[in-house]
């Protein structure tokens, strides 16, 4: 199994560009998520999907959409990139399991600037 | 919801010398609770976890943590440090979410990372 796969590994973009970061995972999970880490905030949930379908936002949604229209891609859009977007993001998988919280494995991140 | 502090921001160890890391959480109900470990350049890594049962967990590489309920603690432990643990460490206690689509209601979980603390460990 690849686990959590991410692309791009890097990537600068100017001030209102549009982009696609994308995300797959080959280990069949029900749950996938974004985060952004930022230097002194740890890592912050920006969306996050329970299954195919469906999608709900985390704590720092702003300027960021997401979709689920298969179990195992979960990309994430920024429609108009600004400089307060340069992150490394960061996608996780786990399979969900009833009553328990399952250990999310990390994708590889994408270090992002916005310029 | 949940929130997650990590009292040490910067840690700064020899080699040899013990470590403990603190870390609290606010949801007092049923807490799944993870330490994750990122090295340099990598991308983050389970270190241990805590669902049920014994208190004292123990992980990968010799770290360990306990889960004191009453104080809402889930310190984390190793007693001898060694240069290759330089790295980053995130508490994360879990935050149930409910999402809902499609006419039926889906239960999802989140982990809520504290803000990390640096650990650097000299020969």
């Amino acid at each position: 199994n690849a686990g959590v796969t991410q692309t791009p590994k890097f990537q600068v973009l100017k001030t209102g560009q549009s982009m696609t970061l994308q995300c797959a995972q080959d280990m069949n999970h029900e749950y996938m998520s974004w985060y952004r880490q930022d230097p002194g905030m740890g890592l912050r949930l920006i969306h996050y999907s329970v299954g195919a379908g469906i999608t709900d936002q985390g704590e720092v949604p702003n300027g960021y959409n997401v979709s689920r229209s298969t179990t195992e891609d979960f990309p994430l859009r920024l429609l108009s990139a600004a400089p307060s977007q340069t992150s490394v993001y960061f996608c996780a998988s786990s399979q969900r399991t009833s009553g328990t919280t399952d250990t999310q494995y990390f994708g590889p991140g994408t270090r992002l600037t916005v310029l | 919801a949940q929130s997650v502090s990590q009292h040490n921001h910067h840690v700064i160890l020899s080699e040899a010398a013990s470590l403990e890391l603190g870390c609290n959480y606010s949801y007092g109900g049923t807490v799944n609770l993870f330490w994750y470990v990122q090295y340099p350049g990598q991308h983050l890594q389970l270190l241990l976890k805590y669902f049920s049962g014994d208190p004292l967990v123990k992980g990968i590489k010799g770290f360990e943590a306990e889960f004191i309920k009453s104080k809402f603690s889930f310190n984390l432990r190793k007693p001898s440090v060694q240069w290759s643990d330089t790295a980053e460490y995130f508490c994360a206690p879990h935050d149930y979410k409910l999402s809902f689509g499609a006419g039926y209601n889906q239960a999802g979980t989140a982990l809520i990372f504290g803000k990390g603390t640096t650990l650097s460990v000299s020969s």
